[in-house]
């Protein structure tokens, strides 16, 4: 929605496609790394996370890829649906830092039916 | 179980005055975080509170203060707002003390400043 800026980096798929939202980012000393989707009204929803030791991490229809060398974070949806129409975040933390997240811009992720 | 609930979802200000917002947090959950998100600066973390304590802190000027209370509701206070003030102020919580960054966000509190 218009809360989450008009100048988003937005990509646009067909229904049933596989979606890949990519993300740099800045601190190598982060331990962990996030994504959240927030749609239209709402506030961000946790997707899933990976921890730096890590460089890849499934859960259901998403994979988060992580690469360390180039601090590049990806998230795949696979068949992707209506309902994944939203902003999504990439966030960093560190272990030790409680939860002070750092967030990416977003990408607004658009989908064709 | 209830969500994170924040309270009040939209308000208007001017000026000069100042502002309280309240967030009640998960049930059990001891950690609420504070975030600002505006169309220019995107989402970036006010504050943390853990069982009273300010935890964290973000790079914001002392105008923006908040507190946890012993059932670990939370409130921010803005004082003196300014026009860049307004924004969607968004709560968190978080159950575990592992510091994942796994929060879990209310709907936010829409501020506009004029």
């Amino acid at each position: 929605g218009e809360s989450v800026g008009l100048h988003l980096p937005t990509l646009s798929v067909q229904e049933g496609d596989n979606s890949i939202i990519n993300c740099a980012y800045s601190n190598s000393a982060s331990d962990y790394f996030i994504w959240y989707k927030q749609e239209s009204g709402k506030g961000p929803q946790f997707i899933i996370d990976i921890r730096s030791n890590m460089d890849k991490r499934q859960g259901q229809r998403v994979t988060v890829l992580l690469n360390k060398t180039v601090k590049h974070l990806s998230l795949q949806i696979a068949a992707t649906q209506p309902g994944d129409s939203a902003v999504y975040f990439c966030a960093e933390n560190r272990n030790n830092a409680g939860n002070m997240l750092t967030f990416g811009g977003g990408t607004r992720l658009m989908v064709k039916p | 179980k209830a969500g994170v609930t924040q309270t009040p979802r939209y308000l208007i200000k001017t000026r000069g005055q100042q502002v309280t917002l309240s967030c009640s947090p998960i049930s059990g959950h001891r950690s609420v975080s504070w975030y600002q998100q505006t169309p220019g600066q995107g989402l970036q973390f006010l504050f943390e509170y853990f069982s009273e304590t300010q935890r964290n802190k973000g790079n914001f000027p002392g105008r923006f203060s908040g507190r946890q209370f012993s059932n670990s509701r939370s409130e921010m206070n803005v004082s003196t707002l300014e026009l860049g003030d307004s924004a969607l102020y968004l709560c968190a919580s978080s159950l575990v003390e592992s510091n994942t960054g796994e929060l879990f966000f209310g709907e936010g509190s829409r501020l506009t400043v004029l």
